[in-house]
């Protein structure tokens, strides 16, 4: 069965520290992989995605993922993080016909220190 | 454009009680979801549609039904309320796969509504 594992319940870092947040999926076959950001009180917003072609794909707010098909993983990097990236994100996955079925990850918290 | 808007975004019930969610947009997406959205539990899919009436069962369907008559709106209802319901639900849309697969899977979502039941 496909799923998502987020390893870290939370994660903080130092105000322009570099972050990287893990992810692995299982999946049959080649997975749509998607990041997502949620503000507090606030729905989810779409970071970068995955779907075939070079492995490291950039994203909103100076994000980036590289895709590992060898290590199933979709680990999403910032070089430089700010106090307003403080937020929960999920790592997902699209199974189903087209992958329109999402599987999310449990989330990982990420505070932000001064 | 409001994107996807849900309504209503508080809402108290006591056990056995019924309601209904409503999830509206506008950016003519085909696809429709419902989740819910429980701590440590990141999201769980309750329902979906791929079209205007149809809907399709997700990871947690039991309890929950859904309708979508129009294109642009999507209902989720609970017949009868109980506590194990109590989350923070969230629609989303995406275009779907009449969009091709690079803009076809992306999901927008709506701000949630927060349901309690006592």
């Amino acid at each position: 069965a496909q799923s998502v594992t987020q390893p870290d319940i939370h994660i903080t870092v130092s105000e322009g520290a570099s972050l990287e947040l893990r992810c692995n999926y299982s999946y049959g076959a080649t997975p749509y992989l998607f990041w997502y950001v949620q503000s507090p009180g606030q729905g989810l917003q779409l970071l970068l995605k995955y779907f075939s072609g070079d492995t490291l794909v950039q994203g909103i707010k100076g994000f980036e993922a590289e895709f590992k098909r060898s290590q199933s993983s979709f680990n999403l990097r910032k070089p430089s993080v700010h106090w307003s990236d403080a937020a929960e994100y999920f790592c997902a996955v699209g199974a189903g016909t087209g992958g329109f079925k999402t599987i999310f990850g449990a989330g990982t918290r990420l505070f932000v220190k001064a | 454009n409001a994107g996807v808007t849900q309504t209503p975004k508080f809402r108290v019930l006591k056990t056995g009680q019924s309601m209904t969610l409503l999830c509206a947009q506008d950016m003519n997406h085909e696809y429709m979801y419902w989740y819910r959205q429980d701590p440590g539990m990141g999201l769980r899919l309750i329902h979906y549609s791929v079209g205007e009436g149809t809907t399709a069962k997700g990871e947690v369907p039991d309890g929950y039904n859904v309708s979508r008559l129009k294109k642009q709106n999507f209902l989720l209802g609970l017949e009868s309320a109980a506590p194990s319901q109590t989350s923070v639900y969230f629609c989303a849309s995406s275009p779907g796969v009449s969009a091709g697969l690079v803009k076809g899977n992306e999901q927008f979502f709506g701000p949630g509504t927060r349901l309690t039941v006592l």
